[in-house]
């Protein structure tokens, strides 16, 4: 079973549509959360951090759960240039463990 | 600032060559590290520095050498290339290597690799 599993989508969309991507890990002993995104050939950057309290940047908002070991990602009014991979990212300390990411197409 | 470079962008070896992926940062971070993505598996760590002199493996390092004698770089070294080592390779850079939600990794553009 891999540490962090994410939704293998894909996820298709019209613009404007809210969507939201599930990720669970299974090390409890990890500290800190990120959403990455990775456009196609491309290298991942960071979208946003995610805090215990639950976090938003503009139509992004994150979401994390310690007890259910879950992090979420909600997109509200989905613009074609989210279309795009997104990675689930959790620090245990000196290393970073991804998921296989969630592919999102948003279509006109 | 360039950022964290990598070259080449695209090599192709044979197997048993060996060869060097290069990687640089020009953003006095400490935490270096080299990931390999293959499809379905997302990035995978291979090695990874917290300082100059100071190297140590991650969740798949072996195959891979790395060396870290400047802030600078951290090169990457295939020792005899396997097929299975065909992948994309990213190096990434961070201010440190803490758990804090504020330690945004830096990638590089990444290095195309077809072992044959």
């Amino acid at each position: 079973r891999k540490e962090v599993e994410q939704d293998p989508g894909p996820f298709n969309v019209p613009e404007g549509a809210t969507v939201a991507f599930n990720c669970t890990y299974s090390n409890s002993a990890s500290q800190s959360f990120f959403w990455y995104r990775q456009d196609c050939r491309k290298e991942p950057k960071l979208l946003m951090s995610v805090y215990s309290s639950g976090n938003e940047d503009g139509r992004f908002t994150a979401q994390l759960n310690r007890a259910s070991q879950y992090i979420s990602l909600l997109i509200r009014d989905s613009k074609l240039s989210d279309s795009a991979t997104y990675l689930c990212v959790v620090n245990r300390g000196n290393d970073m463990r991804f998921g296989a990411g969630t592919r999102l197409t948003v279509k006109p | 600032n360039a950022g964290v470079t990598q070259t080449p962008k695209f090599q192709v070896l044979k197997t048993g060559q060996s060869m060097t992926l290069q990687c640089a940062q020009d953003m006095n971070h400490e935490y270096m590290s080299w990931y390999r993505q293959d499809p379905g598996m997302g990035l995978r760590l291979i090695h990874y520095s917290v300082g100059a002199g100071i190297t140590d493996q991650g969740e798949v390092p072996n195959g891979y050498n790395v060396s870290r004698s400047t802030t600078e770089d951290f090169p990457l070294r295939l020792l005899s290339a396997a097929p299975s080592q065909t992948s994309v390779y990213f190096c990434a850079s961070s201010y440190t290597s803490g758990m804090s939600s504020y330690n945004e990794q830096f990638f590089g553009p990444g290095t195309r690799l077809t072992v044959l």
